[in-house]
């Protein structure tokens, strides 16, 4: 079964510097996605990046961006220029195609201090 | 708007009243889902449905039953809700778009037994 392993609960980042969030999985399969969710107060989860396992190409969105390594089965999220805006649990996720369930990781919380 | 719409937001109810949360999407997706998300736990997928009439379990079913009559709506049934189903929940339909896909989620359901 794939499973999605968030290791830490929490963490800080002073505003506009860089912060990275880790994010590992297990799988045997060769094909997938992977995600990065933003869920603030609203409780709205929020698609914030989408890394396609087959590119190896890292994909970036604005401020945000991955370090991908597939052999090492990790997907790390990396935040530049933090806002306060950021303040919020961010869950990693895996799916192996669009009919599929989406495997959550536990989520880590990101506080931002001003 | 192509969304996903979720009702109630908010639901306190007792141990044992049957209930039932409304999931509707607008974009004609075939897959939808749901997940409950639990404090150290992220997100489970509850059940599923890959187009009208076939659903099937997820990862924690008990205690819920759903059903996919029409394309658009996807409801939650809980039929003897218990307290341990105290959670916040979310409806979420997939998308594939040239190649790429996603999810797509309700605003969550924040429910109560007592």
């Amino acid at each position: 079964a794939q499973t999605v392993t968030q290791s830490q609960p929490e963490m800080s980042v002073q505003e506009a510097e860089t912060v990275t969030l880790s994010c590992t999985y297990d799988t045997s399969e060769s094909d997938y996605y992977l995600f990065w969710y933003k869920q603030p107060p609203s409780r709205q989860m929020i698609l914030v990046i989408r890394q396609e396992a087959y590119k190896q190409q890292n994909a970036t969105e604005n401020r945000f961006s991955v370090n991908f390594q597939k052999a090492a089965k990790s997907f790390s999220l990396k935040i530049s220029d933090s806002q306060l805006g950021d303040a919020a649990m961010y869950f990693c996720a895996y799916a192996t195609g669009a009919n599929s369930k989406l495997t959550f990781g536990k989520g880590i919380t990101l506080s931002v201090r001003p | 708007e192509a969304q996903v719409t979720q009702n109630p937001r908010y639901l306190i109810t007792v141990t044992g009243k049957k209930l039932t949360v409304t999931c509707s999407q607008n974009m004609n997706h075939e897959y939808m889902s749901w997940y409950r998300q639990d404090p150290g736990l992220g997100l489970r997928q509850i059940y599923y449905s890959m187009n009208v009439e076939v659903t099937d379990k997820g990862d924690v079913p008990e205690g819920y039953k759903v059903s996919r009559k029409e394309k658009r709506n996807f409801p939650l049934i809980l039929e003897s809700p218990s307290p341990n189903q105290t959670s916040l929940y979310f409806c979420a339909s997939s998308f594939r778009d040239r190649g790429r896909y996603g999810y797509t989620f309700g605003s969550g359901t924040r429910l109560t037994v007592v």
